[in-house]
């Protein structure tokens, strides 16, 4: 039972246009949703976060829109560079379980 | 300020050994946690340790174990080692217990032969 998913595994944008990822989650309890950065033989960078009371957060170019009625979070990057072509990782918390959940990743490509 | 540190980056072993993998988190943080990623299966909750006390584990067999030393850092130990251990291990540490988000060391490469 895979509870959060990304069902994109790859997305290929231009440079200097909108990047958009999406995830889709199955349970209601989690409290914080993150995204992470991956490349290659390196762990995941931290993103950006959204408290699941929110529905919307920003910074710089990131931001991480939640839909807690459709189970549905994006993150947009704008604009997209090709120094941002890397794995994203979409990942639900729950604060008393302190577990990260993560989705199997999408694969993004910013050509020049 | 240093980030989480794992070591070794690298490890071969051969079925039916065991290894012990180590990780310092980041200075302050006290929660440590463990993850293993596999093409298969993705990234996956190994546990938590935090005040030197496991919190929480995974869906893993008790062969996957680990421990947290008063200073923070951690070690993760596998026995009996299986061919479909081979994965990368990564750890993460946050501030505290239930406090996000977590950062992640760049991982243990274990190729078990």
């Amino acid at each position: 039972d895979q509870q959060v998913k990304q069902n994109s595994p790859s997305l290929s944008v231009q440079e200097g246009r909108i990047s958009i990822l999406n995830c889709d989650y199955t349970n209601s309890m989690f409290d914080y949703f993150l995204w992470y950065k991956k490349y290659p033989a390196e762990g995941p960078t931290f993103l950006i976060s959204i408290s699941s009371i929110k529905d919307k957060n920003e910074d710089g170019r990131f931001t991480v829109f939640l839909n807690k009625s459709a189970k549905h979070l994006s993150l947009h990057i704008v604009p997209s560079q090709p120094g941002d072509s890397a794995v994203y990782f979409c990942a639900a918390y729950t604060s008393n379980t302190g577990k990260l959940i993560f989705g199997q990743g999408t694969t993004l490509q910013v050509k020049p | 300020k240093a980030g989480v540190t794992q070591t070794p980056r690298y490890l071969i072993k051969t079925r039916g050994q065991q290894v012990t993998l180590s990780c310092s988190p980041i200075s302050g943080h006290r929660s440590v946690s463990w993850y293993q990623q596999t093409p298969g299966q993705g990234l996956q909750f190994l546990f938590e340790y935090f005040s030197e006390t496991q919190r929480n584990k995974g869906n893993f067999p008790g062969r996957f174990s680990g421990r947290q030393f008063s200073n923070s850092r951690s070690e993760m130990n596998v026995s009996t080692l299986e061919l479909g251990d081979s994965a990368l291990y990564l750890c993460a540490s946050s501030l505290a217990v239930g406090q996000t988000p977590l950062h992640f060391g760049n991982g243990t490469r274990l190729t078990v032969t």
